[in-house]
């Protein structure tokens, strides 16, 4: 099985803020990545695929990197509608999420 | 635009046998590029990916599920669904239905849409 873990669990961040999460494989992914946000209540929304390609009408301000087995996000500048709880997931061998990143406001 | 819907009881008793429904609209279950998916969240267990179908009937199963687990497909009405036997308190969890985006000639996978999810309580 391929583990998923992310860093922080948890963080509180001001309003334009730059928001960075990592997330990382128990081995060898390639670019087999996506990235998620689900809000309270809702289901997950994919962000992110392939670890850097932005799914199409979200906006620019999030991105994704990395290769191998070490991963990042990004919200380059923090808006209020972005406090959810962010999931990595990996394709390489079946699929695996991570154990998400809470983001909230300050 | 893809809309995806759960339905099914929200309480199942323990040992028996939990069913669960997702109807497809907003574009054909036999579109190609697309597979379809049960994924469900508990709190002790964050987000698990339980299965996935193709129109034609090929499947993927969680190995950790797999012995409890069907999914199937029903093209003549735009359905697929979710059969989860012996079902226990860990149980217990919001299920969602998705669909799994394989582009043509891509090793890309992803779950580009949710249905709103279904709570699924198991207890007597």
């Amino acid at each position: 099985d391929i583990q998923m873990t992310q860093s922080p669990s948890s963080l509180s961040a001001s309003v334009g803020d730059r928001v960075i999460i990592t997330c990382q494989a128990s081995q060898d992914i390639s670019n087999f990545l996506n990235w998620y946000q689900q809000k309270p209540g809702k289901a997950p929304k994919l962000l992110i695929y392939d670890a850097s390609s932005l799914e199409a009408g979200v906006p620019s301000r999030f991105s994704g990197s990395g290769s191998g087995t070490h991963f990042t996000f990004t919200i380059s500048s923090l808006q209020p509608e972005d406090i959810a709880t962010y999931y990595c997931q990996q394709f390489e061998k079946l699929f695996t999420f991570g154990p998400g990143t809470k983001v909230d406001l300050k | 635009q893809l809309h995806l819907q759960e339905s099914g009881p929200g309480l199942v008793k323990p040992s028996e046998t939990l069913s669960l429904s997702c109807t497809v609209s907003g574009g054909s279950i036999t579109r190609s590029s697309y597979y379809w998916a049960w994924i469900r969240q508990s709190p002790g267990k964050g987000l698990e990916w339980i299965a996935n179908v193709y129109y034609s009937g090929s499947t993927y199963y969680n190995p950790s599920l797999e012995s409890r687990v069907t999914i199937s497909v029903d093209t003549s009405k735009d359905q697929f669904f979710l059969r989860l036997t012996s079902v226990t308190a860990t149980d217990t969890a919001i299920y969602y239905c998705a669909s799994l985006r394989r582009p043509p000639q891509s090793s890309s996978w992803n779950f580009d849409r949710w249905g709103q999810g279904t709570l699924v309580t198991v207890s007597s």
